[in-house]
């Protein structure tokens, strides 16, 4: 079956140190998106990534980075900076990257502890 | 800019209860408007959708009318279960923007037997 598969499920870090949460997709999608989901505030868009080679900045990137090396991949590193880290983190993939109806399938999330 | 408001929860049903998500939006163009569903500890999954003004979007039960006089996209089922307790996340997806959603802040749905 294709989808999005985000690992880990759970995980846990110190304060001070980067981690970086993995999201593939097997849906031949070009683009690909970093959402950070917290209590109350719905999803804002981190970053995103309409071909390989190429992303842009979402509405809160301070703190975060991402690459594109491959279709099929997109991690993101949650870097020292980030003064809050702690969220649930979900990435997505639409079909065709300027396609404004095209709905967005997502990964089940990467719940992320810093303390 | 373009933004999206929810009506706040937590709402609680009684099985077999109307619903109704109230949802409105703000945005230039014509934007097409979305409603994802949120099971707990999972992703999103796209519930409906509507492309234009007065199309109806609908799948199992549920519905809702893009109303561009109202600015509105409000969902509705007829008669709620418990299965369909979630979170629920009104969303739209502006002309140019290469495809991003913007996000109301989700509805939690409790549904009691």
């Amino acid at each position: 079956d294709g989808g999005i598969t985000q690992s880990p499920k759970y995980l846990f870090r110190k304060e001070g140190q980067n981690v970086t949460l993995s999201c593939e997709q097997n849906l031949n999608h070009d683009a690909m998106y970093w959402y950070r989901q917290d209590p109350g505030q719905g999803l804002r868009l981190i970053y995103y990534s309409q071909i390989v080679n190429d992303f842009q900045k979402g509405d809160i990137a301070e703190g975060y980075s991402v690459s594109r090396e491959k279709k099929e991949s997109f991690p993101l590193t949650v870097t020292s900076a980030q003064k809050n880290p702690t969220a649930f983190y979900l990435c997505a993939s639409s079909t065709r990257h300027r396609a404004d109806n095209s709905p967005l399938h997502f990964g089940n999330g990467t719940r992320l502890t810093v303390t | 800019g373009n933004s999206v408001t929810q009506m706040e929860g937590p709402v609680t049903l009684s099985e077999e209860a109307f619903l109704t998500i109230n949802c409105t939006y703000t945005a230039t163009g014509y934007p097409s408007l979305f409603w994802y569903v949120q099971y707990p500890g999972e992703g999103l999954q796209l519930l409906l959708k509507a492309t234009k003004a007065d199309d109806k979007g609908s799948n199992k039960g549920f519905e809702a009318t893009y109303r561009k006089e109202t600015t509105s996209f409000h969902l509705e089922k007829g008669s709620v279960q418990v299965s369909d307790s979630a979170v629920y996340f009104c969303a739209l997806s502006g002309d140019n923007q290469g495809g991003k959603l913007i996000f109301g802040q989700g509805t939690e749905l409790s549904v009691k037997p």
